[in-house]
Formats: structure tokens, sequence, C-alpha cells
């Protein structure tokens, strides 16, 4: 079945580093690819998704792009804010109508400190 | 603007207690989902409707029942609550014509002692 696996937290950094989640997957086919962050007493939101392979997707100055290649899709950010403090989850799912679950990884725990 | 709504947000109950979670949206969304967060891991999908009238188990649905009472909203009951149900539950939709994405609620914190 589909997996995903991404690195353990917690990942404490500095305001202003460079931040890399890293994120593999295991799927038959060609599945969808998504970021999820989760703010402390909230649900998850969206933070960027990819369609297709070599797709990047991006917002609030993350990144991460698709590679089928490697089968991974890492999150990245140049330079990180105390409010980007928040638990990631990488995760994947078919658009096609086959398959309605969303598989998630376990979510990496990241604080920025000043 | 309420997007997905969840009620309870707290609740304590003892062990063989029952309850209700209850799941609203008014985004006129296909699909619905029952998720429960523990440390270390992640979320669990346990019971989800891939469009009104029909329900379907995930991962974890063992102690739990659900019902999708109409298009905007879907129930989770424990009828005997246990400790290894103490956790926090998230319901989310899913629209059609789809993009992958879910839109979760703020969760409900569940303690069983």
């Amino acid at each position: 079945g589909d997996s995903v696996t991404q690195m353990e937290g917690p990942v404490t950094l500095s305001e202003e580093a460079f931040l890399t989640i890293n994120c593999t997957y295991t799927a038959t086919g060609y599945p969808s690819l998504f970021w999820y962050v989760q703010y402390p007493g909230e649900g998850l939101q969206l933070l960027l998704k990819a369609t297709k392979a070599d797709d990047k997707g991006s917002n609030k100055g993350f990144e991460a792009t698709y590679r089928k290649e490697t089968t991974s899709f890492h999150l990245e950010k140049g330079s990180v804010q105390v409010s980007d403090s928040a638990v990631y989850f990488c995760a994947l799912t078919r658009v096609d109508g086959s398959n309605y679950k969303l598989t998630f990884g376990k979510g990496t725990l990241l604080t920025v400190n000043p | 603007n309420a997007g997905v709504t969840q009620t309870p947000k707290f609740q304590v109950l003892k062990t063989g207690q029952s309850m209700t979670l209850q799941c609203a949206q008014d985004m006129n969304h296909n699909s619905m989902y029952w998720y429960r967060q523990d440390p270390g891991m992640g979320l669990r999908l346990i019971y989800y409707s891939a469009s009104e009238g029909t329900t379907d188990k995930g991962e974890v649905p063992n102690g739990y029942n659900v019902s999708r009472l109409n298009k905007r909203e879907f129930s989770l009951r424990l009828e005997s609550a246990a400790p290894s149900q103490t956790s926090v539950y998230f319901c989310a939709t899913r629209r059609k014509p789809d993009t992958g994405e879910l839109f979760f609620g703020e969760g409900s914190r569940l303690t069983v002692l």
C-alpha cells in the first residue's frame, strides 16, 4: 500500500536558518503530493502541493519539488521565522477518483528560536 | 465563513461511557473524514465517507461508529470509551471536482479516564 516517510523531529533552528524536511513516498501510479502545516492548537492546513513529476509547489517562502526518480518531496525554506514553528506533514493521494484516502507521514515538529 | 465545525472541542469521559463527536461543513464538499492524532503516530484515518450515503473503514475503526447524516454532517460515536481512545480527533472534508486537498476542523480533544 501507499506510505509516506518523513524525517523525525523535533527540528530546532535559529531564525533565518535554512530548513529542509525530508519526505519520501511509496505509491503505485502517479499520486499527488502535499505538505500540510499544523500550528499549535489548530487543525491542519494545506501549505503547498504538486500534482506531477518535476512540479514545484511553493507558498509563504516554502518550496518542494516532486521528484519521481527519487520518490521524494522535500520541504525547504531559505530563511525561517519564529512564526514558522509548527508541525509539518507530508502526504499523498490520487485525485482520479480511485482513492479517496490521504496517506500522511508522522509529522515533523519545527521550533524556530529568535 | 465557518468551513468545518467540530463539537465539542474538549470532553472528558470515564471508561465505558459513550459519546458522539459532531462535524458539520458548509462548503458543499462530498467527502468527509475522521482522523485521530496521537503523539509519534501522526494522523490515522478512522472512517471516511466518500459521498452522502456511504461510509468506509479506515486504518483504525475498532471501537468507533459513524453516521453520514446528510451531505453536511458526519458524526463519530464511541459506544464504550476506553483510555486508548484518548486523542485529538479531526474532521476533514474533500471537494469534488477533486484537487486532493483536505479541509480540516480545529479538532476535538478527548480524554478517557
